[in-house]
C-alpha cells in the first residue's frame, strides 16, 4: 500500500524567511511518480511540480526547489524568501507511474507567511 | 495549459434534495477522471475513478447509490449526490488525466452546503 506522510500540521513564518515543507513516501513500486501541489483558501489545487522515481535530480523554480531522496524516501519542497501569497495548505503526493493510477494524497501542510 | 472547469462552484441546500456537480475538460479529452472529497482542515480522499463509456470504480467505504457518476463523454464526468443529508456537506473536487498522462489537472471544487 502507498503511504504519504507529511509530518508539518502547520508552519508559521515571517515573510522572507526560507521555509521547508517534509515528504515522507512508502510505496513497493520501483516505478512511481511524486507530486506537490498547493490549495489556497479559495480552495482550488495548483499543480507545482511532479518528479518520476527515476529523476534524482533537484529542481528549482524560481523562489520554489524540491529535494527528492529515494534513500530516505522523501520527497521535501522549500520555499525561499516567503511572501504572504505563498500562503496555502501544500499537499505531497505519491502515483503509480502508470497514466491512469489514482493519487495517494499526504494530510497536508498549512503554511502561514505573515507581514 | 490543461484546464479541468467544476461547476457549480457553491451549493447550499435543503436536506432530500440531490445535486449535481458537472466536471469539464475544456481543452482535451479526458478519458479518465476522478472525485474527490475533502472536508475541512483534511486532506483529500478519492470517492471514485471515472472512465469514460464505463461504471465508475468506487473507493471502499463509499456508496454507490448515494453519489451516482456517470462519465458520457471524453469531456464532462457528473457527480450527483442523492438526497442529501447535512453529512454530505463538504468540499467536491474533480479531477481529470489527458490521455491518462499524469499529472492529474484539478477542477476548483464545489462547496456542497446541505442545511
Amino acid at each position: 500500500a502507498q503511504k504519504v506522510t507529511q509530518a508539518q500540521t502547520e508552519i508559521s513564518v515571517v515573510e522572507k524567511e526560507d521555509v521547508t515543507l517534509d515528504c515522507v513516501y512508502e510505496t513497493r513500486d520501483t516505478t512511481y511518480y511524486l507530486f506537490w501541489y498547493k490549495q489556497p483558501p479559495s480552495g482550488e489545487l495548483v499543480f507545482l511540480i511532479r518528479r518520476n522515481s527515476f529523476d534524482e535530480q533537484n529542481e528549482i523554480s524560481g523562489r520554489y526547489s524540491w529535494n527528492f531522496q529515494k534513500s530516505t524516501s522523501s520527497f521535501n519542497f522549500t520555499i525561499t524568501a516567503s511572501q504572504v501569497v505563498d500562503s496555502a495548505v501544500y499537499f505531497c503526493a505519491l502515483s503509480e507511474a502508470l497514466g491512469y493510477s489514482t493519487l495517494t494524497f499526504g494530510k497536508g501542510t498549512m503554511l502561514l507567511v505573515s507581514p | 495549459g490543461a484546464v479541468v472547469s467544476q461547476h457549480p462552484s457553491r451549493v447550499i441546500c435543503k436536506s432530500g434534495t440531490s445535486v449535481k456537480i458537472e466536471c469539464r475538460s475544456l481543452d482535451f479529452q479526458a478519458t479518465t477522471m476522478f472525485w474527490y472529497r475533502q472536508f475541512p482542515k483534511q486532506s483529500l480522499m478519492l470517492m471514485a475513478t471515472s472512465n469514460e463509456g464505463s461504471k465508475a470504480t468506487y473507493e471502499q467505504g463509499v456508496e454507490k447509490d448515494k453519489f451516482l457518476i456517470n462519465h458520457a463523454s471524453l469531456t464532462l464526468s457528473t457527480l450527483t449526490v442523492t438526497s442529501a443529508h447535512p453529512e454530505d456537506s463538504s468540499f467536491y473536487i474533480c479531477s481529470a488525466l489527458d490521455r491518462d498522462n499524469q499529472p492529474q489537472h484539478f477542477g476548483d471544487g464545489t462547496r456542497l452546503s446541505i442545511l
